[in-house]
């Protein structure tokens, strides 16, 4: 059963550490994407990747980092430099090239909390 | 810029009513017009796309129609259940190299009452 899966669903953090949020899918897609959602908005583009070893910053790249080294998984670490953390995530991903190009899948998110 | 603007809410009905959920886009070019829904704690799940002037997109019960003359893509169901109940985001996709970038508008929650 093809998807996107992360994890963890919840994740807590302290003031000042770094925390990485893990998405991994296997639908054999090529791009794959991270957004932010705070309460009562829309979804914000954080970084993006359209293949292997290769990534582009979003809107909101300041104080987030990724890495792509296998097409299955895109890991995203939220830095101490990121002032204001607390938010839901949101791994998402799409086939590359082609008219579905413009279709991304998401997956069930994580909610990562600073305390 | 690109950008998506929907109907704020939240949005009541009863169980049954007529549901339509309002959304404009301003774009250069000719995007992808998309309906997402998000239930309680979940990510986003695609309830319908339309990819040009004029289409279509249904799933549902859900229908979306693709107005470049009003840029519009208003979200309709004729009778709505309380398993509705979610926030739905309309959004729009630029395509561009071998990846795309989707434009989200705020979203609108819906409140299904039985």
């Amino acid at each position: 059963d093809g998807g996107i899966t992360q994890s963890p669903k919840y994740l807590f953090r302290k003031e000042g550490q770094n925390v990485t949020l893990s998405c991994e899918q296997n639908l054999n897609h090529d791009a794959m994407y991270w957004y932010r959602q705070d309460p009562g908005q829309g979804l914000r583009l954080i970084y993006y990747s359209q293949i292997v070893n290769d990534f582009q910053k979003g809107d909101i790249a300041e104080g987030y980092s990724v890495s792509r080294e296998k097409k299955e998984s895109f890991p995203l670490t939220v830095t101490s430099a990121q002032k204001n953390p607390t938010a839901f995530y949101l791994c998402a991903s799409s086939i590359a090239g082609g008219p579905s190009t413009d279709t991304q899948y998401f997956g069930p998110g994580t909610r990562l909390t600073v305390l | 810029g690109d950008s998506v603007t929907q109907m704020e809410g939240p949005v009541t009905l009863s169980e049954e009513a007529f549901l339509t959920i309002n959304c404009t886009y301003t774009a250069t070019g000719y995007p992808s017009l998309f309906w997402y829904v998000q239930y309680p704690g979940e990510g986003l799940q695609l309830l319908l796309k339309a990819t040009k002037a004029d289409d279509k997109g249904s799933n549902k019960g859900f229908e979306a129609t693709y107005r470049k003359e009003t840029t519009s893509f208003h979200l309709e169901k004729g009778s709505v259940q309380v398993s509705d109940s979610a926030v739905y985001f309309c959004a729009l996709s630029e395509r561009y190299s071998s990846a795309s970038k989707i434009i989200f508008g705020s979203g609108t929650r819906l409140s299904i009452r039985p």
